[in-house]
């Protein structure tokens, strides 16, 4: 089992450009998470999806988009990338997510946009 | 809201002594309560977990207690080591599906 896998692991855009981020899960979890990492200011929630065909905006979702592609598979999108958008972007999932199951990450994307 | 606050932000011990990391959540249903440790430049990965039905749970030299009716849960990790140097966070299920996170600790053990 590869667990949760992230592409790509580093990522350098221009201010205005648009890029996907892609998380897989071979755990055949039904929930799946995305956050970004800044310092100092912990793990926040931008988007998730507690089952397949449903999304939920998290604590920070201004400025992205995500698609649960099947159960897989869980994107997040920059349509318009800003400076303010530089930060470290985990993906996680869970077996469900209103159970006391284990959230297991992958080993996120580090984006700078310039 | 659903919040959680972890004290304190940074942790500075001598290596063989104790380390406590205090968290307090603000959801009464909240019933899952992990705890994540983070070396630099890698992923969260967790650690020890309790759930409400219970109120301490050991294993080696961590352990973590909660207490349900004051909303808070600590991290102990005892005989500090080196590689015990991290940040950990803690965290609290909520109804809503998801896992709220406390702010962090960095962790630093000093040889």
């Amino acid at each position: 089992n590869a667990g949760v896998t992230q592409t790509p692991k580093f990522q350098v855009l221009k201010t205005g450009q648009s890029m996907t981020l892609q998380c897989a899960q071979d755990m055949n979890h039904n929930s799946m998470y995305w956050y970004r990492q800044d310092p100092g200011m912990g793990l926040r929630l931008i988007y998730y999806s507690a089952s397949e065909g449903t999304t939920d905006k998290g604590e920070v979702p201004n400025g992205y988009n995500v698609s649960r592609l099947n159960k897989r598979e869980f994107s997040l999108r920059l349509e318009s990338a800003a400076p303010s958008q530089t930060s470290v972007y985990f993906c996680a999932s869970r077996r469900t997510g209103t159970s006391a199951d284990t959230q297991y990450f992958g080993p996120g994307t580090r984006l700078t946009v310039l | 809201g659903e919040n959680v606050e972890q004290h304190p932000s940074t942790l500075s011990v001598q290596e063989g002594d104790s380390a406590v990391i205090k968290c307090t959540y603000s959801d009464s249903a909240s019933n899952y309560f992990p705890w994540y440790k983070q070396e630099l430049g890698k992923r969260p990965q967790l650690i020890i977990d309790i759930r409400s039905n219970v109120g301490e749970k050991k294993d080696q030299r961590i352990a973590v207690t909660l207490n349900k009716t004051a909303k808070h849960f600590s991290l102990h990790i005892t005989e500090t080591q080196p590689e015990d140097s991290a940040v950990y966070f803690c965290a609290a299920h909520s109804n809503t599906g998801k896992l709220i996170f406390g702010q962090g600790t960095t962790l630093q053990v000093k040889p």
